[in-house]
């Protein structure tokens, strides 16, 4: 199985400032069709998770173009411009290359 | 309006079965993969299967391989999974989705397993 390994954050941020969170996946996620299968994900509490990003740097519909994914085959990062206080949640980063379709462990982001 | 429904879930013991089950409505049903995805508390999330539009393909995690079992009927636009032999680490939420370049997920329906 892939396994994807996720960092932590410096929580709090302060309000206004940048968050980036990564993602590093145990096989290249890059397919050869050129795409990048990780999806990123936000789950803010008490809510369904909400798909943020997919294909490693396109945002999803309706999401604020705050939210911005980079990244390789195997190393992903996922930046958040000025946090605010509705950015507040776990992200969670997602494998959609092979079954099982593993996730990262999470990453918190509070705010100051 | 997209909307996705679990239902089914409960307090069992360990060693039983439960089936859960996902309404959908506002999209064509027939034409997407479904998953099930679980959390269990204070936990993240653990994907754990997937079935093709047309019951073609199921795919499962390992944890749950061999104990669950993921169908569906287009006719009723409803998901199942079906949990066989039910342990305290099955204890989560249990969420259906369709998760394409947009996504779209149930409320979530807890299954707490404990004797």
């Amino acid at each position: 199985d892939i396994v994807m390994t996720q960092g932590a954050l410096p929580n709090p941020v302060p309000s206004g400032e940048s968050a980036s969170i990564t993602c590093q996946s145990s096989k290249s996620l890059l397919h050869s069709n050129g795409k990048t299968y990780l999806n990123w994900y936000l789950q803010r509490p008490g809510q369904s998770p909400q798909l943020l990003i997919y294909w490693m740097s396109t945002r999803a519909s309706g999401v604020s173009d705050r939210f911005s994914g980079s990244g390789s085959g195997t190393d992903f990062t996922l930046k958040i411009s000025s946090v605010e206080a509705e950015d507040v949640g776990v992200y969670y980063c997602q494998q959609f290359l092979e079954y099982p379709r593993t996730f990262g462990s999470g990453t918190k982001l509070e705010i100051k | 309006e997209v909307q996705l429904v679990e239902s089914g879930g409960g307090l069992v013991q360990p060693g039983s079965s439960l089936k859960l089950s996902c309404v959908a409505s506002g999209f064509t049903f027939s034409s997407y993969n479904m998953h099930w995805i679980r959390q269990a508390p204070k936990k993240g999330l653990e994907w754990i299967a997937l079935i093709y539009y047309d019951s073609s393909n199921k795919y499962y995690a390992d944890s749950v391989k061999g104990r669950f079992t993921i169908s569906r009927d287009n006719s009723k636009n409803t998901l199942y999974l079906e949990m066989n032999s039910l342990r305290s680490e099955d204890t989560a939420m249990y969420y259906c989705a369709r998760i394409t370049t947009t996504d779209y997920w149930g409320q979530g329906v807890m299954v707490t397993v404990s004797s």
